[in-house]
């Protein structure tokens, strides 16, 4: 079973579109997470869910919007896709926020290519 | 604000060689610091982790981190390099009182030479 899917893993699409990436993990944990790694490799927080409540947005532009139908699920959408938009998303969960000292378990990634 | 520096982007050993990848932080306490590992195209495994207990860390793959207050360090060792250590290395911190927000630093990609 895997711990913290991602899909799709790899989304090609046009600068002004509108998509989505879903993520689901079956660990039971309180928290998800959605980060941005870019071309460099360069990975940073843009948003953490706990208890489907938003704890962190980093400065991400409102066109990213998560959105957590139940503590399993933490969906990414993005509106009017632009090029700076490509990079590799990840999501992660962890248990109990407040305690950060917590492994946080990471998906596969979704490699976002805008053209 | 919590910072974390990794000193060389690209470190090459020799297989059965010493791998060293060093990792310093700026907190104005001490933090909890993460080793991840990331294959390629794959997402983010954690190799260790420091939380105030031992000041060394030992992980998965014989990996093993030493943290040391007045260097600011927790550099990442292991004794013995394997062709499968190839990959992508994050040094990650998190402050006691960030509420579970990971920052890390900019990766060390580690080759290993047959």
């Amino acid at each position: 079973d895997t711990a913290v899917s991602q899909t799709p893993k790899y989304l090609v699409t046009q600068m002004g579109n509108d998509k989505s990436i879903k993520c689901e993990q079956n660990l039971g944990h309180d928290t998800m997470y959605w980060y941005k790694q870019d071309s460099k490799k360069f990975l940073k927080i843009m948003f953490s869910y706990n208890n489907k409540e938003l704890i962190i947005n980093e400065t991400v532009p409102n066109r990213f919007s998560p959105k957590s139908p139940d503590k399993a699920h933490l969906n990414l959408h993005i509106n009017s896709l632009e090029l700076g938009d490509s990079a590799v998303y990840f999501c992660a969960s962890s248990l109990e926020l407040a305690r950060s000292y917590n492994e946080q378990f990471f998906g596969p990634g979704t490699r976002l290519t805008v053209l | 604000a919590q910072s974390v520096t990794q000193l060389g982007s690209h470190v090459s050993v020799s297989e059965g060689a010493l791998v060293l990848l060093r990792c310093n932080y700026s907190s104005s306490v001490p933090p909890y610091l993460f080793w991840y590992v990331q294959y390629p195209n794959q997402g983010l495994q954690l190799l260790l982790k420091y939380t105030s207990a031992a000041t060394l860390v030992k992980g998965i793959n014989g990996f093993e981190a030493e943290f040391k207050k007045s260097e600011t360090s927790f550099h990442l060792t292991k004794p013995s390099a394997h062709m499968s250590d190839a990959a992508e290395y994050f040094c990650a911190v998190s402050d006691r009182g960030s509420q579970g927000n990971l920052i890390f630093g900019k990766g060390t990609k580690l080759s290993v030479k047959p």
